[in-house]
């Protein structure tokens, strides 16, 4: 237990479909990332939330779109997706403060699988 | 952030200890060493970190060489939960919020 938790682990979803991913972090921190990991290859940060603000966004469609109400959630909307964004989405969170920043927390993802 | 690199992949038997090599030549004076793992279909997991002293916390070892342009992550006694992908992360914690995971070393424990 990492004390992020993401859900749901599994998803899977036709092109035309809406979904959402969500992501809660118990750790008190007050950053949140997205990532992407498609098979075999390395992860790819999506987005980066600061105290709520979106402080990076490293060329995502936008048919991607992260939501972060409050420094504990963070979600990402999905729709109108293509199978290549079939991959693993992973949430983590860390404490902006330092060589803290950089010890990141991880959930244990959702398998999304686009039809 | 320097580039690093780490054997594709490496195997231990369970039991014993498991070093993990990791080169960071280019390293520069503010940058730390990080070391991550990810087991299979799982989400990355923080091991630990290093400036240039060597490290240890319940989980693994970090040995720093005096030059800083290498490191290795010890394992002392692997067990088969041991195997998943090792990431070594080279970065400055004051330079934005990339965060380059690589292709790292997979680490297989055999019984």
């Amino acid at each position: 237990e990492t004390g992020v938790t993401q859900t749901p682990r599994h998803l899977v979803m036709g092109m035309t479909n809406k979904k959402s991913l969500k992501c809660e972090q118990h750790l008190g921190h007050n950053a949140m990332y997205w990532y992407k990991q498609s098979a075999k290859k390395p992860l790819e940060l999506m987005f980066v939330y600061n105290f709520k603000e979106q402080t990076e966004n490293n060329s995502v469609p936008s048919r991607f779109s992260p939501e972060c109400p409050n420094s504990s959630h963070l979600f990402l909307h999905l729709h109108t997706l293509q199978p290549e964004d079939s991959a693993l989405y992973l949430c983590a969170s860390s404490q902006d403060n330092g060589v803290a920043k950089n010890i990141q927390y991880f959930g244990a993802g959702t398998r999304l699988s686009v039809l | 952030d320097a580039k690093t690199t780490q054997p594709t992949s490496m195997d231990c038997a369970e039991g014993r200890a498991a070093n993990l090599p990791c080169n960071h030549s280019t390293i520069s004076g503010n940058e730390y060493v990080y070391w991550y793992r990810q087991i299979h279909s799982q989400g990355p997991q923080y091991i630990i970190h290093g400036l240039k002293n060597n490290e240890t916390n319940e989980m693994a070892s970090l040995i720093i060489t005096e030059d800083r342009k290498s490191s290795t992550l010890i394992l002392p006694h692997a067990t088969l939960r041991d195997t998943a992908v090792y990431y070594c992360i080279v970065r400055a914690w004051n330079t934005g919020n990339q965060f380059y995971f690589g292709t790292g070393t997979s680490l297989t424990v055999i019984p």
